[in-house]
């Protein structure tokens, strides 16, 4: 099935170091959701992206929607110790299920 | 954003019995809602994707029989884990959308431990 390759696996940082995650597809996706997971928790939505090559923000995080539609990328600039926790992004292809990556687990050293 | 409740959050069942996981969507209507499976450290899997007034529809190897699923109207969907076994223990979550374009919106997930 689609597989989406969403690197690093983990990040090791500092506290006030910017953050950068990719999820890349060898298919066409035509929505890209970048969600976070708390231990325990469902995973909340951070940014969804519609349209190829869009750029949007939400706060401290910026993600952007591949010119291809192949990738996107999640930015946390910042970081503060409430970042901590397990980011997932997912595509989807138009009325398709969503395909999650395998998530960047973030760590953050105060 | 839409807010997604999943109830109950943890459940504690033994062998052989059958264990009910409810899925509301509190502020908007849920055309389609989903259901996910997660192992520790793991990403989420899809066990089944349901349409508010039709079948729901199962991902290869997911037993139907075993995970029985209802969405009987547009905010609230059902998952019940029949004739649990322990191997079942795992983190299960919802997600509800307002259309297959939409974005998807999850619950908290239920734990469910069989002993």
């Amino acid at each position: 099935g689609q597989q989406l390759n969403q690197s690093p696996q983990s990040m090791f940082i500092q506290e006030g170091e910017d953050v950068s995650m990719n999820c890349t597809s060898s298919s066409i996706f035509n929505t890209w959701l970048w969600y976070k997971q708390d231990p325990g928790e469902g995973p909340v939505l951070l940014i969804a992206l519609y349209k190829a090559g869009e750029l949007t923000s939400n706060g401290r995080l910026t993600a952007q929607f591949g010119i291809t539609r192949k990738d996107s990328f999640l930015n946390i600039s910042a970081s503060i110790p409430s970042d901590v926790g397990i980011y997932f992004c997912a595509g989807r292809q138009g009325a398709q299920k969503l395909v999650f990556g395998q998530g960047t687990r973030l760590t953050i050293n105060p | 954003g839409a807010v997604v409740s999943q109830h109950p959050s943890r459940v504690i069942c033994k062998s052989g019995t059958s264990v009910k996981i409810e899925c509301r969507s509190l502020d908007f209507q849920a055309t389609t809602m989903f259901w996910y499976r997660q192992f520790p450290k793991k990403s989420l899997m899809l066990m089944a994707t349901s349409n508010e007034g039709s079948k729901a529809t199962y991902e290869q190897g997911v037993e139907k029989d075993k995970f029985l699923i209802n969405h009987a109207s547009l905010t609230l969907s059902t998952l019940t884990v029949t004739s649990a076994h322990p191997e079942d223990s795992s983190f299960y979550i919802c997600s509800a959308s307002t259309g297959p374009r939409r974005e998807a919106f999850f619950g908290q997930g239920t734990r469910l431990t069989v002993v």
